[in-house]
């Protein structure tokens, strides 16, 4: 099925241990993000990457770690989870079309969920 | 910093009536303000947008009102259904750098039959 997928959609883990979550997205869209939602805080930008092999922080990158090997694949790593990080993760992507004026619509995966005990 | 403000965080409406929701930002630089709608347990979805070139844009029940003097948004849902029950958030970006979408806390929308 078209669209963007994540996965696992729901993770338990303690304090130390490594996590990845994985995101995969079958329009070929060039921009790929995550973000973090949190009650009270809405959604954070975590990174972003605007093509394959090029990647950049966002708002929150903090104990978090990306790769865009293929277009396709995003995955977010957090390398020594923390309390801090159990948050709902989404995975989106977009691309734009080539005109000075921004139109891209941010498309979303079902989400992640993150529990770090 | 937060740069965009929403508010309300809740709102109650009864079926039929008008649901409103406003956002504020300060960066004049912003060019395309979107409003997200998310159901429990999914993604958001873009809903509707608007750039600042227009004061207002309608997409059948729903509708942005834009007041760029007062860096303001709203979305307006006329007669609200059980249906638009959701959470929603709106948000603010910059010309071509989709890494720069801002968004607000979000208000969840509960419309009681």
């Amino acid at each position: 099925d078209a669209g963007i997928t994540q996965s696992p959609r729901y993770k338990i883990t303690e304090t130390g241990r490594q996590v990845t979550l994985m995101c995969h997205q079958t329009w070929s869209h060039s921009y790929m993000f995550w973000y973090r939602q949190d009650l009270g805080h809405g959604l954070r930008l975590i990174y972003y990457s605007a093509a394959a092999d090029i990647t950049d922080k966002g708002e929150v990158p903090d104990g978090y770690v990306v790769s865009r090997s293929k277009t396709e694949n995003f995955p977010l790593t957090l390398e020594s989870a923390t309390r801090s990080q159990t948050s709902v993760y989404f995975c989106a992507s977009s691309d734009w079309e080539d005109s000075d004026y921004f139109t891209g619509e941010l498309f979303f995966g079902e989400g992640s969920r993150l529990t770090v005990l | 910093q937060q740069q965009v403000k929403q508010s309300p965080q809740s709102l109650i409406v009864q079926k039929g009536g008008i649901s409103i929701i406003n956002c504020a930002y300060e960066n004049t630089a912003f060019d395309y303000f979107p409003w997200y709608q998310q159901f429990p347990g999914k993604g958001p979805a873009l809903l509707i947008a608007i750039r600042p070139d227009v004061s207002e844009k309608k997409e059948g029940r729903f509708t942005i009102s834009f007041n760029k003097s007062a860096k303001q948004f709203s979305l307006h849902i006329m007669d609200s259904q059980p249906g638009d029950s959701a959470t929603y958030f709106c948000a603010a970006s910059r010309g071509n750098t989709g890494n720069q979408f801002y968004f607000g806390t979000g208000t969840s929308l509960t419309v009681i039959p």
